[in-house]
Parts: structure tokens; C-alpha cells; sequence
């Protein structure tokens, strides 16, 4: 079965600091790879999605993720986080075989100091 | 973009009565939605998949009498939490995928509902 690991379950970061998210998948092939945010009490917007190709996948907001297929890893950065990212971050791994179905990773809630 | 919406977006029941959560897909067509259930500060948990026209897939452990779910048209699916008890409080969200994109596994999420069941 595939699962997904964000290692990370809070992360506080600076207004204009960099900002990592780490994303690691357990899957036998390639999935599909997705990066959602949710705001307090809302539903989840989508960043950023990996379906095959270019490795480094740009995406809303200024985000960008890259695929590591050696280490089953989707990190999402972005270079200068604004306190409006301040938000709950989530990986997800689809597989076509699965019906699209998507598991979620656990989450990251990023706060953001001024 | 796609959108989906969710009504509603909030709900407060008494115990054991039924409360039923909509799903519409509003600018385009979804042979396919999702179920998700989340509890506070945690990550979400598929319940279900609708399928258009067919009986609902539910996942392991989820029960099919407590969460009815119903997608009679290609725009709208719903889930009626029966006889609901407070452990069913929670937040409701659905998703859906677009017939014309089909297995490229790109998924659009509704605002989600919240229930309370007193």
C-alpha cells in the first residue's frame, strides 16, 4: 500500500526566509504527486502537481517542488515565505491503478513570524 | 479553474437526527468524487468514492448505513450522516475529478463542512 511521510509537523519560519517542506512516499512505481494547502476551516488548494516529466515542478504562490525518485522524495520550497503562507501543508501521492484515489501525509502547519 | 462547492459549509444537529452535506462540481462535470473526513490538526481520511450512477466504494471501516452517499448526476453528490452521534463531529470535505481529464489524478476540493453534532 502507498503511504506518505511529512516528517515535519510544525515548522516556524521568518517573513522572507526560505521555507522547506519535506515529503517523503512509499510506492513500488512512479505516482502522482500533489501538494495542497489548507487554510483554517477551509478546503484544500491545490500548489503544485508531478505527473511525469521535468522533475522540478513550479507552482502557485511561488512555490516549486522537486521529485527524487532515488529518494521517493517531493520537498516543496519556496524562497522568501510571506506571512500569508502562514497555512497547513499537504502531500499526496495518486496512483492510476488505485483510481486516482489519494493518500495524504499527516501535514505541516507552517507558522510565519514577522 | 474548476470549482467545487460544498453546502453547507456549517451544521449543528442534535443527536440522532440525519444531516445531509452536498457536493456540486459547478463548472464542469465529475464522474468521479471523494469523500474525505478530517479531525482537528490531523490530515485527511478518505471515507468513499462516488461513482456516477453506482454504488459508492467505502473504505475499510467506514460504515456504509452511517455515511450514505448518494451521486444520482454527473454535478452532484451528497453524504448523509444517519442517526449522527457526537463522535461523528468533524470536517466534511469532498473532491472531485473532472471526466474530460480522466486518469490524470488532478482532484478539486470543495470548502469542506463542518459538523457538530450536540
Amino acid at each position: 500500500a502507498q503511504s506518505v511521510t511529512q516528517p515535519d509537523i510544525h515548522i516556524t519560519v521568518s517573513e522572507g526566509a526560505s521555507l522547506e517542506l519535506r515529503c517523503n512516499y512509499s510506492y513500488g512505481a512512479t505516482p502522482y504527486l500533489f501538494w495542497y494547502v489548507q487554510s483554517p476551516g477551509q478546503g484544500l488548494q491545490l500548489l503544485l502537481k508531478y505527473f511525469s516529466g521535468d522533475t522540478l515542478v513550479q507552482g502557485i504562490k511561488g512555490f516549486e517542488a522537486e521529485f527524487k525518485r532515488s529518494q521517493s522524495s517531493f520537498n516543496l520550497r519556496k524562497p522568501s515565505v510571506h506571512w500569508s503562507d502562514a497555512a497547513e501543508y499537504f502531500c499526496a501521492v495518486g496512483r492510476k491503478a488505485a483510481g486516482n484515489k489519494l493518500t495524504f501525509g499527516g501535514g505541516t502547519r507552517v507558522l510565519v513570524k514577522p | 479553474g474548476a470549482v467545487v462547492s460544498q453546502h453547507p459549509s456549517r451544521v449543528i444537529c442534535k443527536s440522532g437526527t440525519s444531516v445531509k452535506i452536498e457536493c456540486r462540481s459547478l463548472d464542469f462535470q465529475a464522474t468521479t468524487m471523494f469523500w474525505y473526513r478530517q479531525f482537528p490538526k490531523q490530515s485527511l481520511m478518505l471515507m468513499a468514492t462516488s461513482n456516477e450512477g453506482s454504488k459508492a466504494t467505502y473504505e475499510q471501516g467506514v460504515e456504509k448505513d452511517k455515511f450514505l452517499i448518494n451521486h444520482a448526476s454527473l454535478t452532484l453528490s451528497t453524504l448523509t450522516v444517519t442517526s449522527a452521534h457526537p463522535e461523528d463531529s468533524s470536517f466534511y470535505i469532498c473532491s472531485a475529478r473532472d471526466r474530460r481529464t480522466g486518469n490524470t489524478g488532478e482532484l478539486f476540493f470543495g470548502e469542506g463542512s463542518r459538523l457538530t453534532v450536540l
